[in-house]
């Protein structure tokens, strides 16, 4: 079936890179997503890579995709206290459309 | 509209009682989500619309929980006879296609829904 793993916390100081790692168990993905979701807000979209990429880079944003393994990653350069947040990881398949989630990070930028 | 609109944004209900949460999406997509987030946890699939057609109501948790959506814009979610385990966050999302562009999806701010 399909199931999608993230750790649970991270902490790390300001200025430091930020790593947020995901796995998932379905190998048909076709879109993987990062979103963002602050105390109260809804889910905003950071990123998205196509399933036949390996890297893509936004900004202070860099998605690695390793498909044999499964294991998806954001980074996170120059983290501030204003990306404190919850991150999650999700997945769309050909099959139905839907988006399925990993439970989140919960990032937390000491300054 | 603009973003994808969910109402109300709060809601408060005794146990037993029924609820419906309302979604807008955003004008011209024709699929439709919804979510539910429980405290500390992942967001939960609960049921697709293409259209005004539900192909995918795996998620719904019991025969307590339906939706329908009508003219392929706005939603309703329904909850009969509320039970303190359905207190969450119901997010709806929509899309242009099926869910694979390349931007994914939009989500509205969602409903916090507490039964007391």
């Amino acid at each position: 079936g399909e199931d999608v793993e993230q750790s649970l916390f991270l902490s790390v100081r300001e200025g430091d890179s930020s790593v947020i790692n995901c796995t998932y168990t379905d190998s048909s993905s076709t879109y993987l997503y990062w979103y963002k979701q602050e105390p109260g807000a809804g889910l905003q979209l950071l990123t998205y890579i196509f399933s036949n990429m390996d890297m893509k880079q936004d900004q202070r944003l860099t998605v690695l995709l390793n498909k044999k393994d499964k294991h998806l990653s954001l980074r996170i350069a120059d983290t501030q206290t204003g990306d404190s947040a919850i991150y999650f990881c999700a997945v769309s398949y050909n099959q139905g459309g839907k988006l399925i989630f990993g439970q989140g990070t919960e990032l937390s930028v000491k300054p | 509209g603009a973003g994808v609109s969910q109402s109300p944004s709060n809601k408060v209900t005794e146990k037993g009682k029924d609820v419906e949460l309302r979604c807008d999406p955003i004008s011209g997509h024709t699929a439709l989500y919804w979510y539910r987030q429980s405290l500390g946890q992942g967001l939960e699939f609960l049921i697709y619309f293409q259209g005004n057609s539900a192909p995918d109501k795996s998620g719904l948790p019991s025969d307590r929980f339906s939706a329908e959506r009508t003219g392929g814009s706005v939603s309703t979610l329904t909850i009969q006879r509320t039970q303190q385990e359905d207190s969450a966050v119901y997010l709806c999302a929509s899309s242009l296609a099926k869910g694979q562009g390349a931007k994914g999806y939009t989500f509205g701010s969602g409903t916090r829904l507490t039964v007391v």
